[in-house]
């Protein structure tokens, strides 16, 4: 069945320096969607991306699909304690169209 | 209100008894998901309720538990004769599909404890 493996499982940076986590996929994606589930709480959706290498922004955080559909970036700028959380991708099994999440990045951030 | 709604919230009970968790998608959601949550961990797919086709089962890890939906809304995730390492938190989430890329919504979860 397909898989998506995502990098690194964890992550500690200092406040203020960058934080990236890779998803990626042996098939070519329709689409991929990222979340964050903060401590205690639930996955949050973020964003989706569709087309083949595009790029899209929301504040401080940058999201990419790459150019062949097979992998996908997160990256926080400057980081802050409120970027706290786990970020999971999700893509769609061609096969069933249910939605598969990767196993997630934990990032900390040291104040 | 408008979320998904999860009950109850915290559910604690004995190795061996039936515990029957509920979920309210949001109204007019097709797509329905289980998943299973442990301490620190990622998302364990359990099943997957879309329309009136037959669910994605192949999540479930034992035949204690099992799922269903009633009138393409509520759906009970029931496990029998539960066990200590059924604890974990068990999140529903549901998503509008007029395609295959929609966003999922999540409900808080139950938080599932066996003594």
């Amino acid at each position: 069945g397909q898989q998506v493996m995502q990098i690194p499982q964890y992550q500690h940076v200092q406040e203020g320096e960058d934080f990236t986590t890779y998803c990626n996929s042996s098939t070519t994606l329709s689409n991929i969607q990222w979340y964050k589930q903060r401590p205690g709480g639930h996955p949050v959706f973020l964003i989706q991306l569709v087309k083949s290498g595009e790029v899209k922004k929301q504040k401080r955080l940058t999201f990419q699909f790459g150019e062949a559909k097979k992998n996908s970036s997160l990256h926080i700028t400057a980081t802050q304690t409120t970027d706290v959380g786990t970020y999971f991708c999700a893509v769609i099994a061609s096969n069933t169209g249910k939605l598969i999440f990767g196993q997630g990045t934990t990032l900390q951030v040291k104040p | 209100g408008a979320g998904v709604s999860q009950s109850p919230s915290n559910k604690v009970t004995e190795k061996g008894k039936d515990v029957e968790l509920r979920c309210d998608p949001i109204s007019g959601h097709t797509a329905l998901y289980w998943y299973r949550q442990s301490l620190g961990q990622g998302l364990e797919f359990l099943i997957y309720f879309q329309g009136n086709s037959a669910p994605d089962k192949s999540g479930l890890p034992s035949d204690r538990f099992s799922a269903e939906r009633t009138g393409g809304s509520v759906s009970t995730l029931t496990i029998q004769r539960t066990q200590q390492e059924d604890s974990a938190v068990y999140l529903c989430a549901s998503s509008f599909t007029g395609g295959n890329n929609q966003p999922q919504h999540f409900g808080d979860g139950t938080r599932l404890s066996i003594l």
